[in-house]
């Protein structure tokens, strides 16, 4: 079973801060994918990422596929409350493989 | 075009009942996905289906629960004889052929007294 641990777990900041979230794998994937998720909704998706060593930027977000696809990291400049969610990793195994695996999530908390 | 739907959003079943959760995928994906998620806590994959098929049902409870997604309709997630333990958010996700993203339904929440 490939698992993908997330760190940290919780995480609470204070508005205009920058935190990094990790992504980690002993596995290759294929791909990854970020979601967050909000209280009472379904995770959206933010961005996959499919290269080894892409990087790709939504805004205040910035997320980087390691070079070897076993890991990836989500940073976001400047925080905002509207940023406070969940924020889960996924990504299939192996390409065509369509059961993906969630990783362990990291709870984010933005103060005004 | 209407993303994934999923009915009810909250049902409230008593213990020994049946819970039947419904999820309609985006138009064009013929890939669902069934997903439980406890408080706190992250997804845990339950069951995959295509149409008429039931691909990986590795996270499914052997007793008790069943997924179907038949020709025409929605996709049902069944609960029989719901026990308090199975209190939590059901997402629904869907994908279209060879996709490698999913994307997710509000969720149903249920609470079983």
């Amino acid at each position: 079973t490939q698992l993908l641990e997330q760190s940290p777990q919780f995480l609470s900041i204070q508005e205009g801060e920058n935190l990094t979230v990790y992504c980690n794998s002993s596995s290759v994937f294929s791909s990854l994918q970020w979601y967050r998720q909000e209280p009472g909704e379904g995770p959206v998706l933010l961005v996959t990422v499919v290269t080894g060593g892409e990087v790709k930027k939504l805004k205040r977000l910035t997320f980087q596929f390691g070079d070897a696809r076993k890991d990836s990291s989500l940073h976001i400049t400047a925080a905002q409350p509207g940023d406070t969610g969940l924020y889960l990793c996924a990504g299939p195994p192996q390409e065509g493989y369509q059961k993906v695996t969630f990783g362990t999530g990291t709870k984010l908390q933005v103060i005004p | 075009n209407a993303g994934v739907m999923q009915n009810p959003r909250h049902l409230v079943r008593r213990r020994g009942q049946e819970a039947r959760l419904r999820c309609s995928p985006m138009k064009g994906h013929s890939h669902v996905y069934w997903y439980r998620q406890l408080p706190e806590e992250g997804l845990k994959f339950m069951v995959y289906l295509q149409k008429e098929n039931i691909i990986d049902e590795s996270g499914m409870p052997k007793e008790r629960f069943s997924a179907e997604f038949p020709k025409e309709g929605p996709s049902i997630l069944r609960i029989q004889q719901v026990v308090r333990g199975d209190s939590a958010a059901y997402f629904c996700a869907s994908s279209p052929p060879a996709g490698r993203e999913q994307f997710f339904g509000p969720g149903t929440r249920l609470t079983v007294l």
